[in-house]
């Protein structure tokens, strides 16, 4: 079985500060890991993803993400928030072979404070 | 423009109607999927496809169905409609395992 944790429904922050949002998986084999936004009213966008390489993922509006195996994380982050991030965000994860469904996390509710 | 395109956007059904939400892909991706969106449950598969005239179950089929008899389309079923799925569906599709999905707009549905 595969399965996503977000441990933040919401996070806040002041603009121009760091932001961090929290995943960690489980997966039997290797992750696939994949970061998702949702603005209000819309369906979700492809921010990011992991598959094999590079533990530092670089991905859309300034965001990046660090896998880290160890842990089984995924942290997204942006070194600097900008009011326009304010989103829902979601995390997702699937094993490299046998299972060609992604599993979503329940998602972090990120508000950017002018 | 490119991209998943569903519809309807809006529907509200009486319990016991049934109806068809279709999705429709112009990216000839191999897979689609059927998600189900509720307040604090994330994202739910329905069931998905690998492929023309393929179609295999997700984490919350009962109630629906799905057909893929074209590559380009997928449409997800439901015969009798009961409160229960009141809910925002989305549709997705990628070309390969490792690809990101790109989702439609969603519908939402609100049986009553």
């Amino acid at each position: 079985a595969q399965s996503v944790a977000q441990p933040e429904d919401q996070v806040n922050v002041a603009e121009g500060n760091p932001l961090t949002v929290k995943c960690t998986y489980s997966v039997s084999g290797n992750p696939y890991l994949f970061w998702y936004v949702q603005y209000p009213n819309r369906g979700l966008q492809f921010l990011l993803k992991y598959i094999t390489g590079d533990n530092l993922v670089k991905g859309s509006y300034g965001f990046e993400a660090e896998f880290n195996k160890s842990q089984t994380s995924f942290h997204l982050k942006k070194p600097s928030a900008l009011v326009s991030d304010s989103a829902l965000y979601f995390c997702a994860v699937r094993v490299d072979f046998g299972n060609e469904k992604l599993t979503f996390g329940t998602g972090t509710r990120l508000t950017i404070i002018p | 423009n490119a991209g998943v395109t569903q519809t309807p956007k809006f529907r509200v059904l009486k319990t016991g109607q049934s109806m068809t939400l279709l999705c429709a892909q112009d990216m000839n991706h191999e897979y689609m999927y059927w998600y189900r969106q509720d307040p604090g449950m994330g994202l739910r598969l329905i069931h998905y496809s690998v492929g023309e005239g393929t179609t295999a179950k997700g984490e919350v089929p009962d109630g629906y169905n799905v057909s893929r008899l074209k590559k380009q389309n997928f449409l997800l079923g439901l015969e009798s409609a009961a409160p229960s799925q009141t809910s925002v569906y989305f549709c997705a599709s990628n070309f390969w395992a490792g690809d990101g999905y790109t989702f439609g707009s969603g519908t939402r549905l609100t049986v009553v």
